[in-house]
């Protein structure tokens, strides 16, 4: 059973464009819900977390939105580059358990 | 970088050999995961350890043992190596008390 459901699993977006990943979950215990970077031949990245605490949180180009009732987050990354070309998971975890989305991959065209 | 080693980072095996790969953390993280990564399924948990000879199973550990005989070591076990786990294995690291999990760089194994 998937924990952490990811969708879409493709997306191409135009340079400048906003590229929007969503996530959902079920299990009211998880407390923090990472997202990952990965470029090809190298290792999932720590891109941008939050805590259930808070519904937005923002770093540069990449906003996470929270939404706790509905059990659902994604992630947004404005004005996307080409160099943003990746695949990204989300994740949640309880404890020092962690949970991964099945992955999107992300190409922006220029 | 999270200060992560994995090695080897890629390795050709037959069937039916015994393949380990070894990870190697500088940071002094408690926990210590290995995961594989398979095309429409993401990350999955293989073992994890939570202290040295402190393991337990993921929800693939079918086929794998680990050991962890220090603290910077944990140790990922083929036994008999299947085409089935042909695979990217990472290894991660956290320091535990809900921090995050880091990375390494990854194996590449391919069972023939």
């Amino acid at each position: 059973q998937q924990q952490v459901k990811q969708s879409p699993q493709s997306l191409i977006v135009q340079k400048g464009g906003i590229s929007i990943i969503n996530c959902a979950y079920e299990n009211t215990a998880f407390d923090y819900f990472p997202w990952y970077q990965q470029f090809p031949g190298k290792g999932p990245a720590l891109l941008i977390a939050i805590r259930p605490d808070v519904s937005e949180k923002k770093e540069g180009r990449f906003t996470i939105s929270f939404n706790k009732s509905a059990k659902q987050f994604s992630l947004h990354i404005m004005d996307s580059q080409p160099g943003d070309s990746a695949t990204y998971f989300c994740a949640a975890s309880t404890g020092n358990q962690f949970y991964f989305g099945t992955g999107t991959s992300l190409t922006v065209i220029p | 970088d999270a200060g992560i080693t994995q090695s080897p980072r890629h390795k050709v095996t037959e069937t039916g050999t015994p393949v380990t790969l070894r990870c190697h953390q500088t940071e002094n993280h408690r926990y210590m995961y290995w995961y594989r990564q398979d095309p429409g399924h993401g990350l999955r948990l293989i073992h994890y350890s939570y202290g040295v000879k402190d393991t337990d199973k993921g929800e693939v550990s079918d086929g794998y043992s680990v050991s962890r005989s220090k603290t910077e070591d944990f140790l990922l076990t083929l036994e008999s190596a299947t085409s089935s786990q042909t695979s990217v294995y990472f290894c991660a690291i956290s320091g535990g008390g809900g921090n995050t999990i880091y990375f390494g760089e990854g194996s590449w194994l391919t069972v023939v």
